[in-house]
């Protein structure tokens, strides 16, 4: 089965401009998570999607937003990038929302913004 | 809101020796736990998850959990070390309402030969 890609593995961007990241949920799933993993810290929860419909975010502003489409796969947009969006921002699938459903990881995007 | 500790940001342990990796967490239920472990320029691998069925979780590559409800901890260990072990390691607990994972700040494991 084929896992949870992301696209792309690293990008460089200057402050004010926009990005999308790209994921590839697993073959199977219907959930997809965000997560932005500054250096020296753990993983922080941007929001999650089910089924297409967002389904719970983290404290992040406004300019972060998603979208799932109908196969499953997912973006992740960042609008007026400031110097603090530099971190790894990993997409995550599982098959379903439930609490003890497993997330299955991409190797995310390394973000720098300078 | 939950939310989790972990002791040490950095553990270093001789190649063959015992591996413990300290998890308190908060939670007003229940919880749903989970160790992954992150190698560099990589992504979380899960290594083991604590769903209430049984308190000693195995996982992958030898490493276990026990879960302590008195305690609030989900320590995991591994009896003897190996240099592939050398990774970060992140504790975390689910939210109520679902998946949506809360992650301690990790430690990262050296292991020396």
């Amino acid at each position: 089965e084929t896992g949870v890609t992301q696209s792309p593995t690293h990008l460089i961007k200057t402050r004010g401009q926009q990005v999308t990241l790209r994921c590839s949920s697993q073959s199977g799933h219907n959930t997809v998570s965000w997560y932005q993993q500054a250096l020296g810290q753990g993983p922080q929860f941007i929001f999650q999607y089910y089924r297409e419909e967002e389904n719970g975010r983290g404290n992040f502003p406004p300019r972060f937003s998603g979208l799932q489409f109908p196969n499953y796969s997912s973006e992740l947009n960042v609008n007026a990038l400031e110097l603090d969006d530099s971190a790894l921002y990993l997409c995550a699938s599982s098959p379903d929302s439930l609490s003890n459903s497993p997330l299955h990881f991409g190797n995310g995007t390394r973000l720098t913004v300078t | 809101a939950q939310s989790v500790t972990q002791l040490g940001s950095h553990v270093s342990v001789s190649e063959g020796a015992l591996v413990l990796l300290r998890c308190n967490y908060s939670s007003s239920v229940p919880p749903y736990l989970f160790w992954y472990v992150q190698y560099p320029n990589q992504g979380l691998q899960l290594l083991l998850k604590y769903t209430s069925a049984a308190t000693l979780v195995k996982g992958i590559n030898g490493f276990e959990a026990e879960f302590k409800k008195s305690e609030t901890s989900f320590h995991l260990t591994k009896p003897s070390a190996h240099m592939s072990d050398a990774a970060e390691y992140f504790c975390a607990v689910s939210e109520i309402d679902g998946n949506k994972l809360v992650f301690g700040a990790g430690t990262i494991l050296r292991v020396k030969s």
